[in-house]
């Protein structure tokens, strides 16, 4: 069966430094993968997703990034971190092929920038 | 492009009592739809999805969803709840016609049974 693993679950990081959050899937080949953020009280909102190796679609200008270099593996980083990337990140994903499937969500990592 | 709107951002509801939570969504193409529910600091999981076919659709702990294309609704009910129902919900669209899996969800509702 597919798992998706995604850590840490929660980080409190000091303004200006650096962000690395690493999620990974098991069981399957291929997957979209997703970073979704969710703000105190707000909905969710897609950051990036990724169809493939090297392949990143960003959906929202901000200071994060992504990168998916292996093929179950994305990260989501920043060099410098406002207060304002504060939030809950969750990765997901999909099956790379077939369309009519639901995502797959991670445990979370809750983020605070203090 | 897609958008979605939860009516209400919270649902107080006492144990062994009806709800329903409503969910609109806009769209110029096909849609798949879906409910998530959320526990506190935790991920998604999916509660149900409507893809095609029968427009209710019922979870196995009791939750239905009803599609109404004229009325472009996925209102999500229960008939009585419990404690443990007390989360988030969050309704969330699809393109049929995509590739990428992409969501778009609405706001969230959290739902807070009362014993």
């Amino acid at each position: 069966s597919q798992t998706i693993h995604q850590w840490p679950a929660t980080l409190v990081q000091p303004v200006g430094s650096p962000l690395s959050l690493e999620c990974t899937v098991e069981g399957t080949s291929n997957p979209n993968l997703y970073w979704y953020r969710q703000a105190a009280g707000r909905g969710l909102q897609l950051l990036f997703y990724s169809v493939g190796i090297g392949q990143i679609s960003s959906e929202v200008p901000q200071n994060l990034s992504a990168s998916r270099p292996q093929d179950r593996q994305f990260i989501l980083s920043s060099k410098k971190l406002l207060l304002s990337d504060s939030g809950f990140y969750l990765c997901a994903w999909t099956p790379g092929t077939g369309f009519n499937t639901e995502a797959f969500f991670g445990q979370g990592t809750r983020l605070t920038v203090v | 492009a897609q958008s979605v709107t939860q009516l209400d951002s919270q649902v107080p509801v006492f144990e062994e009592a009806p709800v329903e939570l409503r969910c609109n969504y806009s769209s110029s193409v096909s849609v798949y739809l879906f409910w998530y529910v959320q526990y506190p600091n935790q991920g998604l999981q999916l509660l149900l999805k409507y893809l095609s076919g029968s427009t209710l659709v019922k979870s196995i702990n009791g939750f239905e969803a009803e599609f109404n294309k004229s009325q472009t609704s996925f209102h999500l009910r229960k008939p009585s709840v419990h404690i443990s129902d007390t989360a988030e919900y969050f309704c969330a669209v699809r393109p049929a016609s995509s590739n990428t899996g992409k969501l778009i969800f609405g706001q969230g509702t959290t739902l807070q049974v009362k014993p």
